[in-house]
């Protein structure tokens, strides 16, 4: 059975650090591209960052280019988001979705809330 | 980044036929077509169709897509009350190289 499992969320003030992971279970994960997905309280899905299956490329939302990072390690099977310069409109469920022409699987998501 | 354009909200009765929009342009749906996902309160979303017709395995055929230009569409016959959700269609956009979204329908089933 395919699982993503989010941790690493919590509550931090504006401009501090956070690390997410997802771990992966059930599908040879270096063969998937990953991506991060977020969703604010009662908004809409807003994609963030995406991977290659092997690390080489990734692509981010305008949103987040030059405070956020995505990586994998396949030895793992696990992908982080480091996210640096947090701001309060970073403040969403974040899923992970693990791409197959599409977002074929998500995670349950892990909340981040950035606030003073 | 601009994202797919979606109407906000439809509504239909039990047992009708809904169909709900999604437009784009050349870079996105015109291009690489659009998935749609099905969001249900307090829960992840759920693929429903890709590539514009594509199902997922245990994906009921009462859902369908197609695409005409840069705009896809997902119709839903036979509405049932656990159809009540949310609807997002998404698509990679290769001038942007990023994945966009529309911002989601709310379908309530009447």
């Amino acid at each position: 059975e395919v699982q993503l499992l989010e941790s690493g969320g919590g509550l931090v003030q504006p401009g501090e650090s956070l690390r997410l992971s997802c771990a992966a279970s059930g599908f040879t994960f270096s063969s998937n591209a990953m991506n991060w997905v977020r969703q604010a309280p009662g908004k809409g899905l807003e994609w963030v960052s995406v991977i290659g299956g092997r690390g080489g490329s990734a692509h981010y939302a305008d949103s987040v280019k030059g405070r956020f990072t995505i990586s994998r390690d396949n030895s793992k099977n696990t992908l982080y988001l480091q996210m640096n310069s947090l701001r309060a409109d970073d403040t969403a469920v974040y899923y992970c979705a693990k791409e197959r022409d599409a977002f074929d699987m998500w995670g349950q998501g892990t909340m981040v809330t950035v606030s003073s | 980044q601009a994202g797919l354009t979606q109407p906000p909200s439809v509504s239909k009765g039990l047992r009708q036929t809904a169909t709900l929009t999604c437009t784009g342009n050349s870079n996105n749906v015109g291009n690489q077509g659009a998935a749609w996902l099905q969001q249900h309160q307090g829960h992840p979303p759920k693929l429903l169709s890709y590539r514009n017709n594509k199902r997922p395995s245990g994906i009921a055929e009462r859902f369908s897509a197609s695409r005409s230009g840069n705009t896809a569409s997902l119709t839903i016959t036979g509405l049932q009350p656990e159809d009540e959700a949310d609807y997002y269609c998404s698509a990679w956009d290769s001038s942007l190289s990023a994945w966009v979204f529309g911002g989601g329908t709310k379908l309530t089933v009447v």
